[in-house]
């Protein structure tokens, strides 16, 4: 049981390039979610999902797009870098959106952008 | 809005000391509330939760209890390991915050042998 695995584990871009990451995870999670990592502030939600086909905005979601084609997919798309998307970036997924729902979380990806 | 506030880190202790990481919460409903633990490395698994006033939770050695009349959730162990060494997320889910998660700053705690 992989849970939530992230792809890729870290990656380099120059400013105005363009990437996608890639958040599966084999639990049959009706909810994903993706969040960045900044020192000093904890997590912040980007994007989520409530179900396949749905994505919906979180805290801080401008310079980003997302995709949830299939349910055990949730992909999170730069289209032009910048400077300030340098963050690790975590996806989690949970069953349900109640309140008392544990998330799981995959091991992150680390972007630079130069 | 809802917010969680942890007390700054990091924090540094020998084998064997107390911990303590103090977590205030703000809410306008009924949340439950989280601990989550970052090793190095890696990415946030859940420690310990608490869905009501007055429920304590535990794990590993860890606890804490949810007081709601000074909405607070601090995290104790009686005696930490090196292994213990890590970031330590408090964190709340509330209804009325569209059943998002709300997580606090962080508190990076290292042990010493």
């Amino acid at each position: 049981n992989a849970g939530v695995t992230q792809t890729p584990k870290f990656r380099v871009l120059k400013t105005g390039q363009s990437m996608t990451l890639l958040c599966a995870q084999d639990m049959n999670h009706e909810y994903m979610y993706w969040y960045r990592q900044d020192p000093g502030m904890g997590l912040r939600l980007i994007h989520y999902s409530v179900g396949e086909g749905t994505t919906a905005k979180g805290e801080v979601p401008d310079g980003y797009n997302v995709s949830r084609l299939k349910k055990q997919n949730f992909l999170l798309g730069l289209e032009s870098a910048a400077p300030s998307q340098t963050s690790v970036y975590f996806c989690a997924s949970s069953y349900g959106g109640g309140v008392l729902e544990t998330q799981y979380f995959g091991p992150g990806t680390r972007l630079l952008v130069l | 809005g809802n917010s969680v506030t942890q007390m700054e880190g990091p924090v540094t202790l020998s084998e064997e000391a107390f911990l303590t990481i103090n977590c205030t919460y703000t809410a306008t409903g009924y949340p439950s509330l989280f601990w989550y633990v970052q090793y190095p490395g890696e990415g946030l698994q859940l420690l310990l939760k608490a869905t009501k006033a007055d429920d304590k939770g535990s794990n590993k050695g860890f606890e804490a209890t949810y007081r709601k009349e000074t909405t607070s959730f601090h995290l104790e162990k009686g005696s930490v390991q090196v292994s213990d060494s890590a970031v330590y997320f408090c964190a709340l889910r509330d209804s009325t915050g569209g059943f998002k998660t709300i997580f606090g700053a962080g508190t990076r705690l290292f042990v010493k042998a």
